[in-house]
């Protein structure tokens, strides 16, 4: 099956530093990528709509200047999340969709635990 | 997407088969019925998704309903490994985004 990859799996960092979170298809060209953050015990929320060649679709309330999306090629999509703060440490997850002549599935990464101290 | 309800919790006995529910009365004529779990610390696992013919894959079978109102996803065979929160959600295709509720977690009892 499809396969999206997260690198990296965790990530500890101090507060004011970026964190950069890559997002890639292994299997599949993806034009549009989506991320989530999950806090503990809640759902996942969609943060943004990645799309490649051209820029980003923030959801309301997330702050695109503190979460740079790129969606350099049809395989990756990266998620920085600039001067981190402790309330940024989530659990951070990437999906794709892919089609094939059958069907479209969207597939999720395995996520990206931060954790700002 | 139109809003799916799943109950909060429930329990299944293991080897028994899991049957679960999910609402969907507002979905759209061209709205799927999509199927992910999340095990704990993971990304959400795609199991199965539907129109409206009944599907089966080697995961499990999705059953809808003739007025597409309603769904269940039934694991034939639950094991411990299926304890995990298993989400129902109603969208196009076509790079749509989806939008998760709160899930039903599911507790597979030895």
């Amino acid at each position: 099956g499809a396969v999206v990859s997260q690198h990296p799996s965790r990530v500890i960092c101090k507060s004011g530093t970026s964190v950069k979170i890559e997002c890639r298809s292994l299997d599949f060209q993806a034009t549009t990528m989506f991320w989530y953050r999950q806090f503990p015990k809640q759902s996942l929320m969609l943060m943004a709509t990645s799309n490649e060649g051209s820029k980003a679709t923030y959801e309301q309330g997330v702050e695109k200047d503190k979460f740079l999306i790129n969606h350099a090629s049809l395989t990756l999509s990266t998620l920085t999340v600039t001067s981190a703060h402790p309330e940024d440490s989530s659990f951070y997850i990437c999906s794709a969709w892919k089609t094939t002549s059958l069907q479209e599935t969207q597939y999720f990464g395995p996520g990206t635990r931060l954790l700002v101290l | 997407d139109a809003k799916t309800t799943q109950p909060p919790s429930m329990d299944c006995a293991e080897g028994r088969a899991a049957n679960l529910p999910c609402n969907h009365s507002t979905i759209s004529g061209n709205e799927y019925v999509y199927w992910y779990r999340q095990i704990h610390s993971q990304g959400p696992q795609y199991i199965i998704h539907g129109l409206k013919n009944n599907e089966t894959n080697e995961m499990a079978s999705l059953i809808i309903t003739e007025d597409r109102k309603s769904s269940t996803l039934i694991l034939p065979h639950a094991t411990l490994r299926d304890t995990a929160v298993y989400y129902c959600i109603a969208s196009n295709f076509g790079n749509e985004k989806l939008t998760f509720g709160t899930g039903t977690r599911l507790t597979i009892i030895p």
